[in-house]
């Protein structure tokens, strides 16, 4: 079975500039999370999409956007970007959204100049 | 309690010793604890998803126990090993958000032969 897998692994970006990140969960998992690691900080809860639909938001600007594919793919955008995004961010996928555990890609590692 | 803590932050442990540590979630509206052991350079690896008051779970050499009504879950490595060197994170999720894990900031072990 073929893991969540994300890309780019690398993104140099800078200020103003908008960036995109994609996602492909496994095969079967509906749900897709989107995290954010910045230096120093624990997990942030992003977004959660399900069946092609935002269902839930961490406390994110509104530059923070996404979407859900049918294929239930997902990706990630963030405009404006600014220095402080920089950050590994993470995407993971589930069967479910509660008692199923969530499956984590790699990352892709955001860096803004 | 308002967010999720662990502790300690980080602890050494001999190689063959058994340790635990601690998360603390809020207990209202609890729906599911999750826990997750991250490797340097690898993805989150989900250790177990646990839902109901006294739940305990275990996956060989590491265990857990689930006390929803006051809001703690302890996990135990019963003889270390290099290996289980890791940032071991937990993770709540309450009826009232969703799809949203809040994460601790992660018990750092480290294994010394």
């Amino acid at each position: 079975e073929a893991g969540v897998t994300q890309s780019p692994t690398h993104l140099i970006k800078t200020r103003g500039q908008q960036a995109t990140l994609r996602c492909s969960p496994i095969s079967g998992h509906t749900s897709v999370y989107w995290y954010q690691q910045a230096l120093g900080l624990g997990l942030q809860f992003l977004l959660w999409y399900d069946e092609g639909e935002e269902r839930n938001r961490g406390n994110f600007p509104p530059r923070f956007s996404g979407r859900q594919f049918p294929n239930y793919s997902s990706e990630l955008n963030v405009n404006a970007l600014e220095l402080e995004d920089s950050a590994l961010y993470l995407c993971a996928s589930s069967r479910d959204s509660g008692n199923q555990p969530q499956h984590f890609g790699d990352g892709t590692r955001l860096s803004i100049l | 309690i308002l967010n999720v803590e662990q502790s300690p932050q980080s602890l050494h442990v001999q190689e063959g010793d058994s340790t635990n540590f601690t998360c603390s979630f809020p207990s209202s509206n609890f729906y599911a604890l999750h826990w997750y052991r991250w490797e340097t350079a690898k993805s989150p690896e989900a250790l177990f998803v646990m839902t109901l008051n006294g739940d305990e779970k275990k996956k060989g050499r590491i265990s857990a126990t689930l006390n929803t009504k006051e809001g703690y879950s302890y996990l135990y490595i019963k003889g270390s090993q290099p290996e289980d060197s890791a940032t071991y994170l937990c993770a709540s999720m309450t009826t009232d958000s969703w799809g949203k894990l809040q994460f601790g900031a992660g018990t750092q072990v480290v294994v010394t032969p």
